[in-house]
């Protein structure tokens, strides 16, 4: 099993949707969680780090799960320009190294 | 938010030269920067840990005498692909975070061709 997974995607979804991700990881003492946000040709940029207690931001809520060793993001109202590659990073327990799962694809059409 | 840089921010070159590709965190200083390598829609690969005033520590699989990184201070990690040849093209990134910090930062990438 990878450390850290993803669905590939793509998910195709037209403005306005709700769409949801989820990526799990299988070290159970990993401690630090992130979502980025990776557009074509370019690096990553973080978009919002996960929180045991959950975190919002505007249209993006993002859980952690530690019992069924998961996070996900959920995104409302999307926009045209939410279209991009959404990178989960894990840092593992007992280490320093971040931990990225392949990245799911969304892509919002009109 | 922590700020960190890479040139060249892309190279063309021929097969047999070398690269060099330094990372640098402009704002904060960093004891442990990261070296990636994404081929086209690929996900981020990571190719070694590059260790301030110690050896890097590559990941499986990538050649350390391929791949030399130099980490000579605290801001500054450079890359060099020795040798490279046209399976070696690909976009590499580096990143790094502040002490204390789990957040990456990361440089802009550097998209290498060798021809």
């Amino acid at each position: 099993r990878k450390e850290v997974e993803q669905d590939p995607g793509p998910f195709n979804v037209p403005e306005g949707a709700t769409v949801a991700f989820n990526c799990t990881y299988s070290n159970s003492a990993s401690q630090s969680f992130f979502w980025y946000r990776q557009d074509c040709r370019k690096e990553p940029k973080l978009l919002m780090s996960v929180y045991s207690s959950g975190n919002e931001d505007g249209r993006f809520t993002a859980q952690l799960n530690r019992a069924s060793q998961y996070i996900s993001l959920l995104i409302r109202d999307s926009k045209l320009s939410d279209s991009a590659t959404y990178l989960c990073v894990v840092i593992p327990g007992g280490s320093y190294i971040p931990t990225f799962g392949r990245g799911t694809s969304l892509i919002v059409h009109p | 938010g922590a700020v960190v840089s890479q040139h060249p921010s892309r190279v063309i070159c021929k097969s047999g030269t070398s690269v060099k590709i330094e990372c640098r965190s402009l704002d904060f200083q960093a004891t442990t920067m990261f070296w990636y390598r994404q081929f086209p829609k690929q996900s981020l690969m990571l190719m070694a840990t590059s260790n301030e005033g110690s050896k890097a520590t590559y990941e499986q699989g990538v050649e350390k005498d391929k791949f030399l990184i130099n980490h000579a201070s605290l801001t500054l990690s450079t890359l060099t692909v020795t040798s490279a040849h046209p399976e070696d093209s690909s976009f590499y990134i580096c990143s790094a975070s502040p002490v204390g910090d789990d957040e990456q930062f990361f440089g802009p990438g550097t998209r290498l061709t060798v021809l």
